[in-house]
């Protein structure tokens, strides 16, 4: 299985702030990999697919790089509502594998 | 505008199985569908996905022998039966569009897991 690997586990930045969130494969992944966000309570949404587009609808604040192993999920200026657990997800190998999240909490 | 509708709570005994649905609601049923599942306070798991254009499945061997995903295109639904239930398997069970394992092209401009279900809690107790 590919494992999936995040950091940091948790951060509490200011409102405002430059967020950036690291997720590592353990072996290449090309471009699969999708950033989701889950709210306390409530379902993942996704945030960016392959890699680096920016699903419909989510805030221009959210963006994503990198391609193989190494890959990032930034928030330029982090809002309230962005309170949450952050997951990246590879989907270019079966079983498809989740990081550990990062949880995001207002400072 | 497809939802994914998910049938409601399960409470049940170590060693029995559960079936949860998954309906979808508005639109057309021409789509992947995997299965994830978050234990209390933890992170997110896949156990399968089924392809229904393809008539194929993928589990993942942690799951295997225990799940089975299957559906029902007449009835727009998906299904995912997990047995052999424990304590371990007490956690909210998602389904999920999954254009990750089969193009979306014609339902959604999206990749990946872009269409989540709104969970179903499956408590497992003695």
């Amino acid at each position: 299985d590919i494992q999936m690997t995040q950091s940091p586990s948790s951060l509490s930045p200011s409102v405002g702030d430059r967020v950036t969130i690291t997720c590592r494969a353990s072996h290449s992944i090309s471009k699969w990999l999708a950033w989701y966000q889950q709210r306390p309570g409530k379902a993942p949404e996704l945030l960016i697919y392959q890699a680096s587009t920016l699903q419909t609808g989510v805030p221009s604040r959210f963006s994503a790089s990198g391609s193989g192993t190494e890959f990032t999920l930034t928030i330029t200026s982090l809002q309230p509502g962005d309170v949450a657990t952050y997951y990246c997800q590879q989907y270019n190998t079966y079983p498809w594998t989740f990081g550990q999240g990062t949880k995001v909490q207002i400072k | 505008q497809v939802q994914l509708v998910q049938s409601g709570a399960e409470v049940k005994k170590p060693g029995s199985s559960v079936k949860v649905s998954c309906m979808a609601s508005g639109g057309t049923f021409n789509f992947a569908v995997s299965w994830v599942r978050q234990a209390p306070g933890q992170g997110l798991e896949w156990l399968g996905v089924i392809i229904p254009t393809l008539d194929r499945t993928h589990y993942s061997m942690r799951f295997q022998g225990r799940v089975t995903i299957s559906a029902d295109e007449s009835r727009r639904t998906a299904f995912m039966e997990l047995s052999s239930l424990e304590s371990e398997d007490t956690a909210v069970y998602y389904c999920v569009r999954d254009c990750g394992a089969a193009s979306c092209s014609g339902v959604s401009s999206g990749d990946a897991f872009d269409l989540w279900g709104q969970g179903t809690r499956v408590t497992v107790s003695s």
